[in-house]
């Protein structure tokens, strides 16, 4: 079964700062990983979606790589600011969608 | 616009009263899915269906139910809901292996 894992579970940043959320999957053999948002008791947001055969995908201060062979993803997201406070999840597609728990961020102004 | 909708977004109810949640999606996706979310535990996934008329189990499908008569939609049933069933429910959809679109939630509570 496929695990996976995010790190760190929380973090707390001052605002500016570039950061670096992880995601860590056991199973290489994936069709895609996908990075979503999440604001309190709402729904989740995509924020970026890489498939397999990419290395990384970028939207505006968000940047997304992905190393199928270490089993490895990274969301980089640049400047931060107070609005970037959410939850960030990352989920794999194999043969089934396995979601990480979650990296909880809180940027301060 | 395209959208995944789910109803009711917030539902308070009683033991062993059915109810359905209902989810709809106008993205002709194939691949549907529920998760619920717990504090701690992350989002788990309920049940799936990859096409119409098929239907699998997810991680936690005990006491739950759903269909797949049409594409766009997926309900999910609670033939008798219990306070254990008390969560915070996704809907999802995408093509398959592609972007996944979320239902804003259905905050469910059984007394």
């Amino acid at each position: 079964k496929q695990e996976v894992t995010q790190i760190p579970a929380a973090l707390s940043v001052p605002e500016g700062e570039n950061l670096v959320l992880n995601c860590s999957f056991t199973d290489s053999a994936i069709y895609n990983l996908q990075w979503f948002r999440q604001d309190p008791g709402k729904g989740l947001t995509s924020l970026l979606l890489i498939q397999s055969s990419q290395r990384e995908q970028t939207s505006g201060r968000l940047n997304a790589s992905l190393d199928k062979s270490s089993g490895r993803s990274t969301l980089y997201i640049a400047a931060s600011q107070p609005g970037d406070s959410a939850t960030y999840l990352c989920a794999v597609w194999t043969y089934a969608l396995n979601f990480g728990k979650g990296t909880s961020l809180l940027v301060t102004p | 616009e395209a959208q995944v909708t789910q109803n009711p977004r917030y539902l308070i109810t009683v033991t062993g009263k059915k109810l359905t949640v209902t989810c709809s999606q106008n993205m002709n996706h194939e691949y549907m899915s529920w998760y619920r979310q717990d504090p701690g535990l992350g989002l788990r996934q309920i049940y799936y269906s990859m096409n119409v008329e098929v239907t699998d189990k997810g991680d936690v499908p005990e006491g739950y139910k759903v269909s797949r008569k049409e594409k766009r939609n997926f309900p999910l049933i609670l033939e008798s809901p219990s306070p254990n069933q008390t969560s915070l429910y996704f809907c999802a959809s995408s093509l398959a292996g592609g972007e996944l679109f979320f239902g804003e939630g259905s905050r469910l509570t059984v007394l």
